[in-house]
C-alpha cells in the first residue's frame, strides 16, 4: 500500500500569514498519463470532508485561489495565502495513484 | 444540483451486519463512481471501496473479507454491507462521489455505533 505521511504546522497560525502543509508519499505518484494523483481535502469540525484540489495542483470547483497544490512525484505542498477563520480544520492528503486509495493521517490548522 | 446522503441504522450489535444506502441525485450511477470512506470518532480518514461507473467494485485488502458494495442505478442507490462488526467499526460511514479519483462531492455522513 502507499502510505502518506503529512507534516505537523506550528500552530496557531496568525490570520492573514500563509501557511504550508506538506505531504509525502512512499511511491511515486505519476500515473503514465503524465498526471499527478495528489487530491487535497479540508475538513471543518463537525462537517464532511471538502475536495480543495485535485490532479496535485488543479482547484476544485468554487476553491479559493489562495488555495495551491504543488510537488513533485512524492513530495506535495498545499499552500494556504492569507489564511482566515474559515481555514481551520483538518488538511488531508490522498492518493489515487493505485489501489488501495489512501489518506494521510491529517494536519490541522488553528488560526490565531 | 449533485447530493448524496447515506442512511442506516444508528446502533448495531458486535457480530451482526452493517447495511447502508447512499442514495444519489443530480447525476448517474453509470457515469460516476462512488466511493465510502470511514472516520472513527476523533480520527482520519480510511477509503473502504469504490464501485465504478460501470459496476466493478475494488475494496481496501483490510476489510475486503468483510465488505461488500453494490448498486441499484434504477433508484440512484448504492449500498454497503459489512459483517462480523466490531467496537473497532464505530464510525462515521460517508458516501462520496468519485469523478476518477477527485472526491468532489460527499454525503454529510451517518454515524455508527457497534455496541451491545
Amino acid at each position: 500500500d502507499i502510505v502518506m505521511t503529512q507534516g505537523v504546522l506550528p500552530n496557531p497560525v496568525p490570520s492573514g500569514e500563509s501557511a504550508s502543509i506538506t505531504c509525502r508519499s512512499s511511491k511515486s505518484l505519476v500515473y503514465k498519463d503524465g498526471k499527478t494523483y495528489l487530491n487535497w481535502f479540508l475538513q471543518r469540525p463537525g462537517q464532511s470532508p471538502q475536495l480543495l484540489t485535485y490532479w496535485m495542483s488543479t482547484r476544485a470547483s468554487g476553491v479559493s485561489d489562495r488555495f495551491s497544490g504543488s510537488g513533485s512525484g512524492t513530495y506535495f505542498t498545499l499552500k494556504i495565502s492569507r489564511v482566515r477563520a474559515e481555514d481551520a480544520g483538518v488538511y488531508y492528503c490522498q492518493q489515487v495513484r493505485e489501489y488501495p486509495l489512501t489518506f494521510g493521517s491529517g494536519t490541522k490548522l488553528e488560526i490565531k | 444540483q449533485v447530493q448524496l446522503k447515506e442512511s442506516g441504522p444508528g446502533l448495531v450489535q458486535p457480530t451482526q451486519t452493517l447495511s447502508l444506502t447512499c442514495t444519489v441525485s443530480g447525476f448517474s450511477l453509470t457515469s460516476y463512481h462512488v466511493s465510502w470512506v470511514q472516520q472513527p470518532p476523533g480520527k482520519g480518514l480510511e477509503w473502504m471501496g469504490r464501485i465504478r461507473s460501470d459496476g466493478d467494485t475494488y475494496y481496501n485488502s483490510a476489510l475486503k473479507s468483510r465488505l461488500s458494495i453494490s448498486r441499484d442505478t434504477s433508484k440512484s442507490q448504492v449500498f454497503l454491507k459489512m459483517n462480523s462488526l466490531k467496537t473497532e467499526d464505530t464510525a462515521i460511514y460517508y458516501c462520496t462521489r468519485d469523478a476518477a479519483g477527485s472526491f468532489d462531492y460527499w454525503g454529510q455522513g451517518v454515524m455508527v455505533t457497534v455496541s451491545s
